[in-house]
């Protein structure tokens, strides 16, 4: 398995562009989520996803789009890039097998928005 | 809302000792899960404990430890025998449901330097 792959791994952006940041994974996997990272925080909740077709908002959704039309991925869309969103950006997905539960996270995306 | 509060912004520790991270929360529930997280400089996040907040049991997993104490919402982690390795971020991390399948709220994190 190649676990949870995000591309690209660096972006950068001019205020007002868009973009979509890339999430797969290959463990089938039902739950999926979006953070962001800013510099002296912790991870922060964008959006997240229960299943195909389902998905909800999180902490900070505003500003950010997702879709999830299929079980291995789950895009993650700025629709008009602005500076505060600069952040690195991490999915991930979760596998519940037997009686424990492991969150995996992807490397994770550094995004630049000038 | 749920908060996850990292009072240590930065702990040192010398290789071979144990230290021990401070974590508090608040929350309404009965039913939740705790997490630590080690994200090293590569900022790949990694898993290192989870705690059941309905086991009484403390979790442990080789040198890494929890003390869990429900009625004071703290979930303190214990490394022992540190090792350079062990140098990152550590993020203490709530969640209302198993695996965070809803999300995780994470702390700010706590910076833990080994000392040769």
């Amino acid at each position: 398995n190649a676990g949870v792959t995000q591309t690209p791994k660096f972006q950068v952006l001019k205020t007002g562009q868009s973009m979509t940041l890339q999430c797969a994974q290959d463990m089938n996997h039902e739950y999926m989520s979006w953070y962001r990272q800013d510099p002296g925080m912790g991870l922060r909740l964008i959006h997240y996803s229960v299943g195909a077709g389902i998905t909800d908002q999180g902490e900070v959704p505003n500003g950010y789009n997702v879709s999830r039309s299929t079980t291995e991925d789950f895009p993650l869309r700025l629709l008009s890039a602005a500076p505060s969103q600069t952040s690195v950006y991490f999915c991930a997905s979760i596998s519940f097998r037997g009686s424990t539960d492991t969150q995996y996270f992807g490397p994770g995306t550094r995004l630049t928005v000038l | 809302a749920q908060t996850v509060t990292q009072s240590q912004p930065e702990m040192s520790v010398q290789e071979a000792e144990t230290v021990t991270l401070s974590c508090t929360y608040d929350t309404s529930e009965s039913d939740y899960y705790l997490f630590w997280y080690k994200q090293p400089p590569s900022r790949q996040m990694i898993l290192v404990i989870r705690q059941e907040a309905y086991k009484q049991q403390n979790a442990t997993e080789n040198r890494f430890s929890v003390n869990f104490q429900k009625a004071a919402k703290s979930f303190s982690l214990k490394i022992s025998d540190s090792q350079l390795g062990d140098a990152a971020m550590y993020f203490c991390a709530y969640s209302p449901m198993r695996g965070g399948a809803d999300g995780l709220t994470f702390g700010k994190g706590t910076h833990l330097i080994i000392q040769p």
